[in-house]
C-alpha cells in the first residue's frame, strides 16, 4: 500500500482563504516532501521538511511534521486561483535506495 | 528547469504491442522512478533505481521492465500492451540525501486499444 494518505481528497475555497492539506504515513522517514500537480501534467516540487524539523516556511506555504503522530500538514495562506491544483505529500524511506512514496492527494480548487 | 525528458507524450498502440516509454535526464542523479497515475488519481510507484544496473519494483505491480544500463537513462517496457495498461506512466529523479527533492517529466499518456 502507499505511504502516505491525505485528508481530505477535495478541498474547495474562495480567493483569500486559507487552505489547510494533512497527510498521514506508516514507515519510518528521511524526509516528507509536498509537491503540485496541474491537470495532470509532472509534479513540481513545493517544499521538503527532514525528520528532525518541526516546521518549515516558504512563502505562503507552511510545513509542519509530528513524526510522533507520523503526520504533516501543508498550509497555504491567502489562497489564489492560481493555487487549484493536486497537492502530494511523498516521503522517502530510510535506507540506501531512499524509495519515493506518493500518498493519494488532495485537490485544491480556489474559487475567484 | 528540470532536465529530466519522456518520449513520447502521447501514445496510442494496439493490444500485444511492444512498447518502451524513454526518460533521461542530464543531471546526474543516481536515483530514478517510474510512477503510474490514472487521471485525477494516485501515483503508484511501479519501478526505481538506485543505480546503474539497480532496479528494484515498487509497491504496485506491474507488468512493465526497467533497465538502468546508464545513470542518464531509465526506460519502461512493455512486452505485450493490454488495455489494461492504458494510464499516465511519469518518471522521476533526484539525487541521494536528505535534502534531495524529485524532478519529473511531463510523463507519456498511453492508450492501449
Amino acid at each position: 500500500s502507499q505511504q502516505g494518505e491525505e485528508d481530505p481528497q477535495a478541498l474547495s475555497i474562495q480567493e483569500g482563504e486559507n487552505a489547510t492539506m494533512n497527510c498521514s504515513y506508516k514507515t519510518s522517514i528521511n524526509n516528507l516532501q509536498w509537491y503540485r500537480q496541474n491537470s495532470g501534467r509532472g509534479l513540481v516540487h513545493l517544499i521538503l521538511i527532514r525528520s528532525n524539523e518541526r516546521e518549515k516556511h516558504s512563502g505562503r506555504l507552511r510545513v509542519t511534521l509530528d513524526t510522533s503522530k507520523k503526520s504533516s500538514s501543508l498550509l497555504i495562506t491567502a489562497s489564489r486561483a492560481a493555487d487549484t491544483a493536486s497537492y502530494f505529500c511523498a516521503t522517502v524511506t530510510q535506507g540506501g535506495s531512499e524509495k519515493l512514496v506518493f500518498g493519494k492527494g488532495t485537490k485544491l480548487t480556489v474559487n475567484p | 528547469e528540470a532536465d529530466i525528458y519522456q518520449t513520447p507524450r502521447y501514445l496510442v498502440i494496439g493490444t500485444g504491442k511492444k512498447i518502451t516509454l524513454e526518460c533521461s535526464q542530464t543531471m546526474g542523479h543516481d536515483k530514478m522512478y517510474w510512477y503510474q497515475q490514472d487521471p485525477g488519481m494516485e501515483l503508484h510507484l511501479i519501478h526505481y533505481s538506485y543505480g546503474v544496473n539497480s532496479t528494484e519494483k515498487g509497491d504496485l505491480s506491474s507488468e512493465s521492465t526497467v533497465s538502468r544500463i546508464r545513470t542518464e537513462h531509465f526506460p519502461l517496457t512493455l512486452e505485450s500492451a493490454r488495455p489494461s495498461h492504458t494510464s499516465q506512466y511519469l518518471c522521476a529523479s533526484r539525487r541521494t540525501g536528505g535534502k534531495s527533492e524529485a524532478f519529473f517529466g511531463q510523463g507519456t499518456r498511453l492508450t492501449v486499444v
